[in-house]
């Protein structure tokens, strides 16, 4: 079966730099997303990446392995605003869209 | 209005009762979906739509019908529930279904609660 797997929850202080995992097994690859969630609202996107790499947005980044099935969201100078939940999804063979369950991040002063 | 939208944004039905959930895309997407998500657990894709036309259905129960009368619109009608199908749903649209690295662009759900 597919699989997509990221911690439940995690805690990062304010101002602090935190990582967030997401592994895969999936039939066929064709791309990885990270969208956010804040509580209430529709996720929004983040990033995707095919290619194996480091790709950089401010101050996000995501990383891909394909060999590894993994990728990680990094988030850098954290904010308040940054709690929410961090959807890790793949694109799989037949261009459907498999999701994990999310991660919950909460920021503390 | 722009982006997605979505109406009722709260919903509260009996089992017996019949309703629809509407979806409408300002994008010029070709391709719209259905997703319910429930706590802590991964969004669930039901339908999917691209050009109009049904591309993937999930095994989602009859309950559920969904209906997309053009590439802007999509409807789901909902008919004798369970309070299991309580839930959020969500609707997203992209640029075309079949196309790698196409971000879907979700609508802020609607808040099933069937008593």
């Amino acid at each position: 079966g597919q699989n997509i797997d990221q911690p439940t929850e995690m805690t990062a202080t304010e101002g602090a730099i935190v990582q967030i995992n997401c592994t895969y097994q999936t039939s066929g690859f064709n791309g990885l997303f990270w969208y956010q969630q804040h509580a209430g609202e529709a996720p929004t996107f983040l990033s995707y990446n095919v290619l194996d790499g480091l790709e950089e947005k401010g101050r996000f980044s995501s990383f891909l392995s394909r060999s590894k099935g993994y990728s990680y969201l990094l988030l850098k100078e954290l904010q308040m605003k940054d709690s929410a939940s961090y959807l890790c999804a793949v694109l799989d063979s037949n261009y459907q869209l498999i999701w994990g369950a999310g991660t919950k991040l909460i920021i503390k002063p | 209005e722009t982006g997605v939208t979505q109406t009722p944004r709260h919903l509260v039905m009996g089992m017996t009762n019949k309703k629809s959930l509407k979806c409408e895309q300002h994008l010029g997407h070709n391709a719209m979906y259905w997703y319910k998500q429930s706590a802590k657990k991964p969004l669930e894709l039901m339908f999917v739509y691209n050009f109009k036309e049904q591309t993937e259905n999930n095994s989602v129960p009859s309950r559920f019908s969904p209906e997309c009368p053009n590439s802007s619109h999509l409807f789901l009608h909902l008919h004798t529930l369970q309070p299991e199908d309580s839930a959020l749903y969500l609707c997203a649209s992209s640029q075309d279904e079949s196309q790698g690295g196409n971000e879907q662009f979700f609508g802020p759900g609607t808040r099933l609660t069937v008593l």
